[in-house]
């Protein structure tokens, strides 16, 4: 069980917006740490979509966009297209483990 | 433009060692921190630890009493050794490079990801 909660699935039409929240506590999101996304095609490596809670590597599409409040996180895609159907984890840093964390991950089917 | 990639032995029997290592080519290797990373089949993702080109590390206390990193700057590669292998540690095993805001640990992001290696504990 991952201290980044994470829905296991959320699901849109072509050109809708979707949001995958990331649910953590005062130890990690809470305590003002970061929260980073990545994006993993089935049988791929995971690529960094958003890091430093809002920022966009050079090369993603401003679809993606990033936020944070509180002890949660978000990531929001606009303008949902069939290339965005993949695998999506938040990943943050937990002082009462002394370890990064991830989410559990969450699938996002485009209808 | 940095790449990992990653080598090591794919299938081991219960008990044995775990052997990984991850070369990186193109950028700098002494400014940042070297991280494994591991998938388990259908599973998400668990960080393993991380070293730095000096050779100071970092693990996952779930699993730092088996696991050792170590690195080579001469070659510029690190390594992972995991002992006493069991079923539960079969896995897809990535490498990756640490970022951090402000040299702070706690705003560290993993880009970029090597293309990961399978590893089986099997009998």
């Amino acid at each position: 069980q991952s201290v980044l909660t994470q829905p296991p699935s959320v699901s849109g039409a072509p050109g809708q917006r979707v949001t995958i929240s990331c649910t953590g506590s005062s130890s990690n999101i809470g305590a003002n740490y970061d929260v980073h996304w990545y994006q993993q095609f089935p049988g791929r490596a995971p690529k960094l979509l958003v890091y430093g809670s809002t920022s966009r590597p050079s090369g993603v599409p401003d679809r993606f966009s990033g936020s944070r409040s509180g002890t949660s996180a978000s990531l929001a895609i606009t303008g949902l297209q069939t290339e965005d159907e993949a695998d999506y984890y938040c990943q943050s840093f937990d002082s009462s483990l002394s370890t990064y964390v991830f989410g559990v991950g969450t699938k996002v089917t485009v209808l | 433009q940095v790449r990992l990639q990653e080598w090591g032995a794919g299938l081991l029997k219960p008990s044995e060692t775990l052997s990984l290592t991850c070369s990186v080519y193109g950028g700098s290797f002494s400014s940042y921190f070297w991280n494994w990373i591991r998938q388990p089949p259908g599973k998400g993702l668990e960080w393993i630890g991380e070293t730095d080109h000096t050779g100071s590390t970092n693990y996952n206390p779930s699993i730092e009493s088996r696991a050792t990193i170590s690195v080579d700057k001469s070659k510029n590669q690190f390594s992972v050794k995991l002992k006493s292998v069991t079923a539960a540690d079969t896995a897809v095993y990535y490498c990756a490079r640490g970022r951090r805001l402000w040299g702070v640990r706690m705003y560290n992001w993993f880009d970029p990801w090597g293309q990961g290696t399978r590893v089986t504990v099997s009998s």
